[in-house]
């Protein structure tokens, strides 16, 4: 049972151009929506969350969107660079205090 | 201010050995996390622990896993005669107690490979 979902598993965005990835969820229960990122070897680091209340969250070229009617979420990156390339994973929690993760979106950022 | 410790980064074990991951938290952090992520997948949740308390273990596979956190001394992740569906690599995150963004900090992992 995917409660969290990340279709795409990968993405190529020309250095200087928005990244979009996207996130599905199913449980309308979650709070919160994180955003980590991971590189490899290394353990995720936490970019940016939403509170299930808001519809947006800003901080600097990172804007996470959410769309509850749709069960919807999604991380812009503008402008994109280099050091942005990694694994990207969505996450959701609730009152049980655990995350529930996406399957990741893999985005390579093309010099 | 150190981050999440988690040791040993990498492990290697035989199977029916046991295999013994050990977890940090940051400094002022009494809730500890333990995610598994097995290859190409995402993090998958195993078990949540305050000090010396297990208060969600929906996570964790009924036989072989067991997790502590002492009130002295790091978290332990134990798995007992590991077999090789147990290779993937283990996160431990930590949180402060209170209110606000229910923030996860995770270390850097450790590598379980049975053979």
């Amino acid at each position: 049972d995917q409660q969290v979902k990340q279709n795409s598993p990968s993405l190529s965005v020309q250095e200087g151009r928005i990244s979009i990835l996207n996130c599905d969820y199913t449980n309308s229960m979650f709070d919160y929506f994180l955003w980590y990122k991971k590189y490899p070897a290394e353990g995720p680091t936490f970019l940016i969350s939403i509170s299930s209340i808001k519809d947006k969250n800003e901080d600097g070229r990172f804007t996470v969107f959410l769309n509850k009617s749709a069960k919807h979420l999604s991380l812009h990156i503008v402008p994109s660079q280099p050091g942005d390339s990694a694994v990207y994973f969505c996450a959701a929690i609730g009152s049980s205090e655990k995350l529930t993760f996406g399957t990741g979106t893999r985005l390579t950022i093309i010099p | 201010n150190a981050g999440v410790m988690q040791n040993p980064r990498h492990l290697v074990r035989r199977r029916g050995q046991e295999a013994r991951l050990r977890c940090s938290p940051m400094k002022g952090h009494s809730h500890v996390y333990w995610y598994r992520q097995l290859p190409e997948e995402g993090l998958k949740f195993m078990v949540y622990l305050q000090k010396e308390n297990i208060i969600d273990e929906s996570g964790m596979p009924k036989e072989r896993f067991s997790a502590e956190f002492p009130k002295e001394g790091p978290s332990i992740l134990r798995i007992q005669q590991v077999v090789r569906g147990d290779s993937a690599a283990y996160f431990c995150a930590s949180s402060p107690r209170g209110g606000g963004i229910p923030l996860q900090y995770f270390g850097p992992g450790t590598r379980l490979t049975v053979l």
